[in-house]
């Protein structure tokens, strides 16, 4: 079975400070894929990050970058110089890789991030 | 705008009716994926079908239901509603379910049982 842990429920930052949003994962696959989403007032689901198993290489975009640690089973995500419209609830999400071609994504319970101005 | 189409946006409805909710993958994508977010259970995976034909199952419950018709559609029908059937209902689509593709979410459909 799979599954994501997002310990912080909610977290709240002064503007232009950086925010780690922290995720861990349980799988028995030793080939898997795991996502980064944005929840934002407005309720749609938006696709930030996907990253593979086998690539552990961290990644920036901007003022947002990740940090996969396989020996920790941890795949968490950094803003920095958060802004307000970077309020909303981050999902952190994990899928199998399947040869059956079922993709199906298992999701953390969140973490609410309110910026404060 | 993701491509993927879900109506109705809202619905109301009472304890113990049915409802359908239908979603419109991207052009071209074979695949749609169900989600439901609750307030109890979060972002769960319900079902997924693959140009036409179930492919997984997730903790979808038997008083729901779901199909794909031959022009991709979906629909997801839920029955004997109760209380805790409230939920926001996501479809997604990708493209092929041979590798991986990028799951693209609809708006959700948010459904209040009264």
């Amino acid at each position: 079975a799979q599954k994501v842990t997002q310990a912080q429920t909610e977290i709240s930052v002064v503007e232009k400070e950086d925010v780690t949003l922290d995720c861990v994962y349980e799988t028995r696959d030793t080939t898997y894929y795991l996502f980064w989403y944005k929840q934002p007032p407005s309720g749609e689901l938006v696709f930030l990050i996907r990253r593979n198993s086998f690539d552990e290489q961290n990644e920036i975009s901007g003022r947002y970058s990740w940090n996969f640690q396989k020996s920790t089973s941890s795949f968490n995500f950094t803003i920095t110089a958060s802004q307000v419209v970077d309020s909303a609830v981050y999902f952190c999400a994990l899928s199998p890789y399947s040869g059956a071609g079922s993709y199906q994504l298992t999701f953390g319970k969140g973490t609410k991030l309110s910026v404060i101005p | 705008d993701s491509g993927v189409t879900q109506t109705p946006k809202h619905l109301i409805t009472a304890t113990g009716q049915r409802v359908t909710l239908r979603c419109s993958p991207r052009s071209g994508d074979l695949s749609v994926y169900w989600y439901q977010q609750s307030l109890d259970q979060g972002l769960q995976f319900l079902i997924q079908y693959y140009n036409g034909e179930e492919r997984a199952k997730g903790n979808i419950l038997e008083r729901f239901s779901a199909q794909q018709f031959p022009d991709l559609h979906s629909e997801l029908n839920l029955s004997s509603l109760e209380l805790g059937d409230s939920a926001l209902y996501f479809c997604a689509s990708s493209a092929t379910s041979g590798t991986y593709n990028e799951q693209f979410f609809g708006p959700g459909t948010r459904l209040t049982v009264l």
